[in-house]
């Protein structure tokens, strides 16, 4: 079982540029979200989706753009990179949105130069 | 908005020694889960509180959800270098929106 496969593992961007983060989960899971996790701190939501064809901000949206392409996918976009987004990223996914826990993607690892 | 707060931020014991994390909300929850993260690795759910003075063991692991589910403790009994990691408390702010507490990170001298 892969569970949730995020991609790349590892980046490195230059100020300015665009890219985006892919994640999938294989557990039919209605629900998906993106964490941030900077050193020594807490993750912090960014955008989730509660059902496909549905997303809204978290707590750190600014900056971020989500698409929730389909039930098993919902990618994270930076559309101009800036170096306060270095950070690892994690998307996690559950069966609905209280009552069940999150199962975690491995993360990306993104540095902003 | 809400948050969760987690003491201590380190917490280094010998191997064999208890080991307590405290998590507090500044709002009362509808239930709060408990994380663990491996060095290097992602969050792993360990489980889930929701009933108030709920009590739920897990082996060595004791985790307990307050009376006025405002806060939760997570005890390692006679810790083992294999519970090396960080552990994190969330609680939802609403269906959808987990909030993870800063997490306490656990340290075993073998």
């Amino acid at each position: 079982n892969a569970g949730v496969t995020q991609t790349p593992k590892f980046q490195v961007l230059k100020t300015g540029q665009s890219m985006t983060l892919q994640c999938a989960q294989d557990m039919n899971h209605n629900s998906m979200y993106w964490y941030r996790q900077d050193p020594g701190m807490g993750l912090r939501l960014i955008y989730y989706s509660a059902s496909e064809g549905t997303t809204d901000k978290g707590e750190v949206p600014n900056g971020y753009n989500v698409s929730r392409l389909n039930k098993r996918e919902f990618s994270l976009r930076l559309e101009s990179a800036a170096p306060s987004q270095t950070s690892v990223y994690f998307c996690a996914s559950s069966a609905w949105g209280q009552g069940a826990g999150y199962t975690f993607g491995s993360g990306t690892r993104l540095t902003v130069v | 908005g809400q948050q969760v707060m987690q003491i201590p931020q380190y917490q280094h014991v010998q191997e064999g020694e208890d080991f307590t994390t405290y998590c507090n909300s500044s709002t009362t929850l509808s239930n709060i889960q408990w994380y663990k993260q491996r060095p290097g690795g992602h969050p792993v759910f360990l489980i889930q509180l929701v009933k108030s003075g709920e009590v739920k063991k897990q082996k060595r692991l004791t985790f307990q959800f307050g009376e006025a589910k405002k806060n939760s403790s997570l005890h390692i009994t006679a810790t083992q270098t294999t519970d090396v990691g960080t552990y994190f408390c969330a609680g939802h702010a609403s269906s959808y929106k987990l909030i993870f507490g800063s997490g306490t990170r656990l340290l075993v001298r073998p």
